[in-house]
């Protein structure tokens, strides 16, 4: 089974800082994909930002960027320079192709001026 | 290019009623997921359609039905609703569901059983 966990319900920063949210996976699969996904009030899920698993170098995309240990199954994403419009929910997830996404249970950010 | 587009917003039904949920994929995008989003249990597969065929389906009773039109356009069904069904609906679409084809996911339909 596939399983992807997310240990900090809540987090918060303050604006300009850095962050970093946590997640934890576990698959079989020799190869897949690990995507953050952001959730904003307004409930659309964005993707932020996505690595393959055969790709040893890390994933960044602007502010954003993830710390991928494969030997630990760990994805961590970074945000730098924290902005009021990142509060939103993250979820972490996992595809292996054959089978759904499975997604982390989420954590909660929250960007204070 | 429009994105998911998802309808209704919001709706607010009676237990033992049904509902029909409707999912406009990003034009292209041949694979359409559902996932049900609650705050105790996060987001849970419902199913997946391609090319009108039902690929994957989660682990939800008989009362949850779906299909796919030849247009890619797909309609969630769920019938004898229960309090337990409030919830977030989100649809996402998909070129296919190959590893490198992330999903987009539409805004959601806010269903609340009273």
């Amino acid at each position: 089974a596939q399983t992807v966990t997310q240990s900090q319900p809540e987090m918060s920063v303050q604006e300009a800082e850095t962050v970093t949210l946590s997640c934890t996976y576990d698959t079989s699969e020799s190869n897949y994909y690990l995507f953050w996904y952001k959730q904003p009030p307004s409930r659309q899920m964005i993707l932020v930002i996505r690595q393959e698993a055969y790709k040893q170098q890390n994933a960044t995309e602007n502010r954003f960027s993830v710390n991928f240990q494969k030997a630990a199954k760990s994805f961590s994403l970074k945000i730098s320079d924290s902005q009021l419009g990142d509060t939103a929910m993250y979820f972490c997830a996992l595809d292996s192709g054959n089978t759904p996404l499975v997604f982390g249970k989420g954590t909660r950010l929250s960007v204070i001026a | 290019k429009a994105g998911v587009t998802q309808t209704p917003r919001y709706l607010i039904k009676t237990r033992g009623q049904q509902v029909t949920l409707s999912c406009s994929p990003i034009s292209g995008h041949r694979s359409v997921s559902w996932y049900q989003q609650t705050p105790g249990q996060g987001l849970q597969f419902l199913f997946e359609y391609f090319s009108e065929t039902q690929r994957n389906k989660g682990n939800f009773p008989g009362r949850f039905s779906g299909r796919q039109f030849s247009n890619s356009r797909s309609e969630m069904n769920v019938s004898t609703l229960e309090l337990g069904d409030s919830a977030l609906y989100l649809c996402a679409s998909s070129l296919d569901r190959g590893m490198n084809s992330p999903l987009h996911f539409g805004n959601g339909t806010r269903l609340t059983v009273t």
